[in-house]
């Protein structure tokens, strides 16, 4: 199985609301990230998670909270967001510990009003 | 930390014709250099990648190059199809805390049948 499933596909959420994204993946890749995509622009990195544990935040808003809660599933907990965090959002992982291939996610279409 | 530039943003080419997308890295310690393709709406797909210690690598008819001295790597197509149309971004990889991809800014690929 080399695929990395992401619910749900689209996401529409008001500036009060709370909700959360999943990610899922069964390669056994024990490194997991999620990224922000804009329109027509690169993925954006925010978080690493490497064996389970934070390794990278790349200065992100904690109205954003990642969760790792085993090997399998990473989470990506929303609070208090802004119009401006309407995005595409990408899970992917890899192999930790050697450069390689990242796989992505389907990502979630992200809408805040 | 990594920069990498990319070029050109855009590419139309007629069916048939080759295309080029260049990219050049700052850091001297990326060592693995993927290339992905987007459709709209899609997730990223690794099409081709190569590693420092190699200077050419072929997949059919995409191709892909490293200069190490002068810091750019390339993306070559051949024989372009409609279905080439998408975005391609290239990427440095390098060590912070974890293997994380610097991702080019994109080139959009349009190939006219």
């Amino acid at each position: 199985d080399t695929e990395v499933t992401q619910t749900p596909k689209h996401l529409v959420m008001g500036m009060t609301n709370k909700k959360s994204l999943k990610c899922e993946q069964h390669m056994g890749h024990r490194a997991m990230y999620w990224y922000k995509q804009k329109a027509k622009k690169p993925p954006e990195l925010m978080f690493v998670y490497s064996y389970e544990k934070l390794s990278i935040n790349e200065s992100v808003p904690s109205r954003f909270s990642p969760e790792c809660p085993n090997s399998s599933l990473l989470n990506l907990h929303l609070h208090a967001l802004q119009p401006e965090d309407s995005a595409l959002y990408l899970c992917a992982s890899s192999e930790p510990g050697t450069a390689g291939e990242q796989y992505f996610g389907p990502g979630t279409r992200l809408t805040v009003t | 930390g990594e920069n990498v530039e990319q070029h050109p943003s855009t590419l139309s080419v007629q069916e048939g014709d080759s295309a080029v997308i260049k990219c050049t890295y700052s850091d001297s310690a990326s060592n693995y250099f993927p290339w992905y393709k987007q459709e709209l709406g899609k997730r990223p797909q690794l099409i081709i990648d190569i590693r420092s210690n190699v200077g050419e690598k072929k997949d059919q008819r995409i191709a892909v190059t490293l200069n190490k001295t002068a810091k750019h790597f390339s993306l070559h197509i051949t024989e372009t199809q409609p279905e080439d149309s998408a975005v391609y971004f290239c990427a440095a990889t390098t060590w912070g805390g974890s293997y994380i991809p610097t991702f080019g800014r994109g080139t959009s690929l349009i190939v006219h049948p």
